[in-house]
């Protein structure tokens, strides 16, 4: 069963303020990477799927970098805000099946 | 286009009793995974499914689950026998290829008296 690392477990931001976190991977048999956004009461949704290394998306004030050969992927949140208050996980894609890490929780503070 | 559609949202079934829970992909997808989710804990793969053939169970217990995804209709992950520990809730996800984006349902949320 391969892991998927992601850390911390839990962060609380300053509204305003930028944050990021990790995702770390098994840097063998690399497929891709997807990142997700789970507010609560509500289901996962997609914020990127990554597969080339040295790939960074964007969406609006949050982005995503990859490094396969080291195993590992950042999410970064420019400026945050309330509402991007919400459990962010990475996936793992092997043999296409997609394993979740355990997510890190964000709270954003007024 | 309806999204990933999962029932019933809530399932209460007393021990040893029989829970089958119902996942309909969005339409136009043929991959569909199940992932439960315990308290404290992330979404943890359980079975990937295409359709009418098992791609991967390797998450999923070896007794008393097992799932489908017949050709037509929805795809079904059945409890026999449920006991405590099986209070979970239980998501569902499609995707139209392997490995690309998935599309989760809103969960099932199965509590075991």
């Amino acid at each position: 069963i391969l892991n998927v690392e992601q850390s911390p477990q839990s962060l609380h931001v300053q509204e305003g303020d930028s944050t990021n976190f990790t995702c770390s991977f098994p840097s063998s048999n690399f497929y891709a990477l997807h990142w997700y956004r789970w507010e609560t009461a509500k289901s996962p949704e997609a914020l990127f799927v990554m597969t080339l290394n040295g790939d960074e998306k964007k969406k609006g004030r949050i982005s995503a970098t990859l490094n396969t050969k080291e195993g590992y992927s950042y999410l970064y949140i420019k400026g945050s805000q309330p509402e991007d208050s919400a459990t962010y996980l990475c996936a793992f894609v092997e043999d296409d099946k997609i394993i979740f890490g355990k997510g890190t929780r964000l709270h954003i503070l007024p | 286009n309806a999204g990933v559609m999962q029932n019933p949202r809530h399932l209460v079934r007393r021990r040893g009793q029989e829970a089958r829970l119902r996942c309909s992909p969005m339409k136009g997808h043929s991959h569909v995974y199940w992932y439960r989710q315990l308290p404290e804990e992330g979404l943890k793969f359980m079975v990937y499914l295409q359709k009418e053939n098992i791609i991967d169970e390797s998450g999923m217990p070896k007794e008393r689950f097992s799932a489908e995804f017949p050709k037509e209709g929805p795809s079904i992950l059945r409890i026999q026998q449920v006991v405590r520990g099986d209070s979970a809730a239980y998501f569902c996800a499609s995707s139209p290829f392997g490995a690309t984006e998935a599309f989760f349902g809103q969960g099932t949320r199965l509590t075991v008296v």
